[in-house]
């Protein structure tokens, strides 16, 4: 079992709808929580970070958190075609103060207008 | 704000040569994580330095090796270089406290020929 899970998609929405992106983790150690966007040949561009149960909201964004559960999820709203790309989702491993983020494989986006 | 930096975005070595890449942190951040990124294998952690210190180490073979500098400039070093070393090497700085964001650089894209 991998530490960090995800569906690696590719998820294909239609342009003005919901994108709801998942994973899981194994550690359930693990305190803080980021969700990246990477267009191709570019580099993660963090888009919300949460460590606390439940919901964080950030413009058309949101982060959902349940450690009980294991899994963090990002919901897009009003998807766009510029959202077309991979989503990484990343764990603190050990200590949340330290830098050592493990990920998963990424889920690819497509927003179709 | 300056963001992170890493310098060069593109290098092309030739086997069993070294290489030495740089990362610079976003000021006041103290933690400088490194990632090699491949499409095989994803994002995984190479090693983690904060306050010149190697604080977190992945599973990487000892031709990896990184260092820290006064000013929390942070510099990584393969050596030997092999073909499947060709990859975006990406670093990422944190202010080194709980429960805070990490962003990453350009990333350094290392051809090996």
């Amino acid at each position: 079992q991998k530490e960090v899970e995800q569906n690696s998609g590719p998820l294909s929405v239609p342009e003005g709808a919901i994108a709801s992106l998942n994973c899981t983790y194994s550690d359930r150690g693990s305190q803080s929580f980021f969700w990246y966007r990477q267009y191709s040949g570019k580099s993660p561009e963090l888009i919300m970070f949460i460590y606390s149960n439940g919901d964080k909201e950030d413009g058309r964004f949101t982060a959902q958190l349940n450690k009980a559960s294991q899994y963090v999820s990002l919901l897009i709203r009003d998807s766009q075609p510029s959202d077309s790309a991979t989503y990484l989702c990343a764990v603190n491993r050990g200590s949340s103060n330290t830098g050592k983020l493990i990920f998963g494989q990424g889920t690819t986006l497509q927003v179709k207008p | 704000k300056a963001g992170v930096t890493q310098t060069p975005r593109y290098l092309i070595k030739t086997r069993g040569q070294q290489v030495t890449l740089s990362c610079s942190p976003i000021s006041g951040h103290r933690s400088v994580s490194w990632y090699q990124q491949t499409p095989g294998q994803g994002l995984q952690f190479l090693f983690e330095y904060f306050s010149e210190t190697q604080r977190n180490k992945g599973n990487f073979p000892g031709r990896f090796s990184g260092r820290q500098f006064s000013n929390s400039r942070s510099e990584m070093n393969v050596s030997t270089l092999e073909l499947g070393d060709s990859a975006l090497y990406l670093c990422a700085s944190k202010t080194g406290t709980p429960n805070t964001e990490a962003f990453f650089g350009q990333g350094t894209r290392l051809t090996v020929v």
